[in-house]
């Protein structure tokens, strides 16, 4: 079955920083556009950014709220997606979903809480 | 920034009635390539999201004959022909046409 699996969430302070990560299993990882999408307590659906695949240019697009303070990468070779968040702020408290880029596919999603 | 507008935001419906949700984009879905990038999510309590419907009208695999989606442009549209107790949800529309949206989400519950 395909999957995606995120990992590396937790409490972190206001101002600190964390990487999450996504795995891919049993897709050509390498082919596909990934995003990254949050969802607050309570709250609806909000992208994050997309990495494209390297043959397509591997260009990277950020949501307003977070252009230079996030930074998405990918590892071909490790079937994995990353996502290092900096200069972390309370209302980005959240679950970071890895996703293939329009939408198919899913992770279980990773909580990220940042209070002090 | 694309902007999507869900409507209704809260939809109560009896059991084996149809149901119905609009989505509005503040700009043409239409990509350069003739594709229109708007699908539909559903996201049961206490799940991730699972895509329903990609390219306005495609059914993804495994998904109910009962879920369906029109539109173009701007205006979409997708409809539930007889809801059951499992369709209890949050449903939201998606653009990846430009970068991409969501929808504020609708919360379709039981009468």
């Amino acid at each position: 079955e395909v999957q995606l699996v995120e990992s590396g969430g937790g409490l972190v302070k206001p101002g600190g920083s964390l990487r999450v990560s996504c795995e891919a299993l049993r897709f050509t990882f390498s082919n596909a556009w990934m995003s990254w999408v949050r969802q607050a307590p309570g709250k609806g659906l909000e992208w994050v950014g997309r990495i494209r695949s390297k043959s397509d240019g591997g260009t990277i697009d950020y949501a307003a709220p977070v252009k230079g303070r996030f930074t998405i990468s990918r590892d071909d070779s490790r079937n994995t997606l990353y996502l290092q968040m900096n200069s972390l702020k309370t209302e980005d408290t959240g679950v970071y979903y890895c996703i293939t880029a329009g939408g198919g596919l899913w992770g279980q999603g990773t909580l990220v809480t940042v209070s002090s | 920034d694309v902007v999507m507008t869900q409507s209704p935001l809260s939809l109560p419906v009896t059991l084996g009635q149809p149901a119905s949700i609009s989505c509005r984009s503040s700009q043409s879905l239409l990509s350069s390539d003739g594709n229109t990038y708007l699908s539909w999510l559903q996201q049961r309590p206490g799940q991730s999201p699972r895509r329903l419907i990609y390219k306005v009208s495609n059914r993804d695999s495994g998904v109910p004959d009962r879920f369906s989606g029109s539109g173009s442009g701007t205006d979409f549209t997708l409809k539930i022909s007889r809801v059951e107790a499992e369709d209890v949800a949050i449903y939201y529309c998606m653009q990846t046409t430009h970068s991409s949206t969501f929808g504020q989400g609708t919360k379709l519950e039981i009468k």
